[in-house]
């Protein structure tokens, strides 16, 4: 199985800053890479996916770039909505994989 | 507006079966993919699986041969079973659309049920 690993694993940060996450696979997923946000008691949300192209309805400030196997995640000025787990996935290959998350908390 | 609400027993006891019904609102099964998704303190979010709406499916191999997974167009149902449970299986489990289906490479789950927990104790 492909081995996404997020880092960092936790963050904190205050509501205007630009955060970025990255996810590295174990071995290379093209640009077969999506980005969910997850919030307690809730179901994930997708904010991205082929690696850069955004969910309907996300907004802008959200962000993914990256192939192979390194991928990042900006968000360019948090709000206070933002503060949330983030979770890669890869879908280049079966059995699909996620991270392990990052919790994105206030500072 | 698409809707997703996954349904069945909360508590199932080891070595019995874990069923679970998504009931799918607002859309037809088109060519999308269904699929099932779990999450546990242990594993993390995991993949269990999908099914197409002509009723193909694909499963992730660290469940063996313990999982099915099955579709009924004509209600907007799919479903979920695992056999043989053990404590290992305890976890909210997820049931998503994936918009990218056969017209895409991409997964694209767009739209997800709450949760369900389910949790294997005698």
């Amino acid at each position: 199985d492909v081995q996404m690993t997020q880092s960092p694993s936790s963050l904190s940060a205050s509501v205007g800053d630009r955060v970025t996450i990255t996810c590295r696979a174990s071995q290379g997923v093209g640009q077969e890479l999506g980005w969910y946000q997850q919030k307690p008691g809730r179901a994930p949300k997708l904010l991205i996916y082929a690696a850069s192209s955004l969910q309907d309805g996300v907004p802008s400030r959200f962000s993914g770039s990256g192939s192979g196997t390194e991928f990042t995640l900006t968000i360019s000025s948090l709000e206070p909505e933002d503060f949330a787990t983030y979770f890669c996935l890869q879908d280049y290959t079966k059995p699909y994989t996620f991270g392990q998350g990052t919790k994105l908390e206030i500072k | 507006q698409v809707q997703l609400q996954e349904s069945g027993p909360g508590l199932v006891k080891p070595s019995e079966t874990l069923s679970l019904t998504c009931t799918v609102s607002g859309d037809s099964f088109r060519s999308y993919y269904w699929s099932w998704i779990r999450q546990s303190p242990g594993k993390g979010l995991e993949w269990i699986g999908f099914v197409t709406s002509s009723g193909s499916t694909n499963y992730n191999p660290s469940f063996k041969s313990r999982v099915t997974i099955s579709v009924d167009t004509s209600k907007n149902l799919f479903f979920l079973k695992i056999n043989s449970v053990t404590a290992a299986d305890t976890a909210v489990y997820y049931c998503a659309r994936d918009r990218g289906g056969s017209s895409s490479p991409f997964v694209i789950w767009d739209h997800w049920g709450q949760g369900t927990l389910v949790t294997v104790s005698s």
